[in-house]
């Protein structure tokens, strides 16, 4: 099992649409939690973190933590084209001392 | 100017050549990293580093090897490079007093022919 899922995409939503990603983990013991976006051939750049169980609201994003069931997602509404590009979810393990393990990210497509 | 900052930004280079790729940073932070990202693999680690004396292999580490010559600045090579390490390549940094995220370099584009 790996350590960090998701769903490689197509995700393919419509313009002004909610845009739904999702990532599970296996270390229950996991404490931080990373959402960043890639556009091809760029460097990752942070969307969201979240520490705690529930949501946390920026914008158009909202990312969710259930440690129960170690899960995390990324909500954004209101798509954009703009935000056509590939989604990473990241984990800070329980024993990493503080190394992030990245999955291997969904890629999102925006029709106009 | 960046704070995270990689040298080359793309580099072709032969099977059997050494080649190293360098980071710096200006961000202050302890904890430096080299990623190594191929299509619909995401990122993997490959060394990260939390202070000049400390130096520890990731996930994939065979094949590599690392430098860390003062708190920022943070070499990795590739004592002979062969075509399967042709990918994008990251540097990276974090601190636990910043949130524990990390903050990448704008990536080296790597080609071995």
């Amino acid at each position: 099992q790996k350590e960090v899922e998701q769903n490689s995409g197509p995700l393919s939503v419509p313009e002004g649409a909610i845009a739904s990603l999702n990532c599970t983990y296996s270390d229950r013991g996991s404490q931080s939690f990373f959402w960043y976006r890639q556009y091809s051939g760029k460097s990752p750049e942070l969307i969201m973190s979240i520490y705690s169980n529930g949501d946390k609201e920026d914008g158009r994003f909202t990312a969710q933590l259930n440690k129960a069931s170690q899960y995390v997602s990324l909500l954004i509404r209101d798509s954009q084209p703009s935000d056509s590009a590939t989604y990473l979810c990241a984990v800070n393990p329980r024993d990493s001392s503080y190394k992030l393990i990245f999955g291997s990210g969904t890629r999102l497509l925006v029709r106009p | 100017d960046a704070d995270v900052t990689q040298t080359p930004r793309n580099r072709i280079t032969k099977t059997g050549k050494r080649i190293m790729l360098e980071c710096s940073q200006t961000k202050g932070h302890d904890r430096m990293y080299w990623y190594r990202q191929d299509p619909g693999l995401g990122l993997r680690l490959i060394y990260y580093s939390f202070d000049v004396k400390d130096i520890n292999k990731g996930e994939i580490s065979d094949g590599y090897s690392v430098s860390r010559q003062a708190q920022a600045k943070f070499s990795l090579s590739l004592e002979s490079a062969i075509p399967n390490q042709t990918a994008l390549y990251f540097c990276a940094t974090s601190d636990p007093s910043d949130g524990s995220e990390a903050f990448f370099g704008q990536g080296t584009r790597l080609t071995v022919v």
